[in-house]
């Protein structure tokens, strides 16, 4: 199965309310990513949080590191119509240049 | 403007008939990669090249090849396409001593009949 694995895979809120977003891993990793895409669009790099962090802010997002549970969770406060997209955990794993993504989460907001 | 463009966007073709899509980037990045994006299953690297002329295989390279002539390209190479290889096909770059963020290109949606 994947290295990063993200729950739910969809996920629908009005709009104002809050949205988490899981992320699961298997192996050690240097960092954790998380991107956003539109529908049919490239991927864009939201935020970055390293092995050896907790906790990481950018704006109305917040986004937590277990590395003890290979866990990982992404939350978008305050929700808007405009962050109706998906969202993908990306695992930068240890002693390889690559990023592993999962399988994403549908986030629709509704107005 | 920093991007990373891909050619074409859109394309429909037929099985056998050799295709390529191209990448470039404009900030100097040594690393370049290519994903397909299936439903249900995510990104999967096919490629990545850390430098001009160092290229490597990712998860699914069966039936693509890559090249690296240049910093700025790398153009992903289908010799013989398959039905099985209708995608929507991301190029990405990154600089490698820098904050780890891919900058990915706006895809490539390719149909094989």
């Amino acid at each position: 199965s994947q290295q990063g694995e993200e729950d739910p895979q969809a996920l629908s809120i009005q709009e104002g309310e809050n949205a988490t977003m899981n992320c699961s891993y298997k192996t050690s990793i240097n960092n954790l990513q998380w991107y956003r895409q539109n529908s049919g669009r490239g991927l864009v790099h939201l935020i970055l949080i390293r092995s050896n962090e907790r906790e990481k802010h950018s704006g109305r997002l917040r986004v937590t590191l277990d590395t003890s549970k290979k866990s990982s969770s992404l939350l978008i406060t305050a929700s808007r119509a405009a962050d109706t997209a998906s969202y993908f955990c990306a695992t930068g794993i240890q002693g390889a240049q690559k990023l592993v993504f999962g399988q994403g989460t549908r986030l629709t907001i509704n107005p | 403007e920093a991007q990373v463009t891909q050619n074409p966007r859109y394309l429909i073709t037929v099985t056998g008939k050799k295709l390529t899509v191209t990448c470039s980037q404009n900030m100097n990045h040594e690393y370049m990669s290519w994903y397909r994006q299936d439903p249900g299953l995510g990104l999967r690297q096919i490629y990545y090249s850390m430098n001009v002329e160092v290229t490597d295989k990712g998860d699914v390279p069966e039936g693509y090849k890559v090249s690296r002539k240049e910093k700025r390209n790398f153009p992903l190479i289908l010799e013989s396409p398959s039905p099985n290889q209708t995608s929507l096909y991301f190029c990405a770059s990154r600089a490698l001593g820098g904050t780890g963020e891919l900058f990915f290109g706006e895809g490539s949606r390719l149909t094989v009949l």
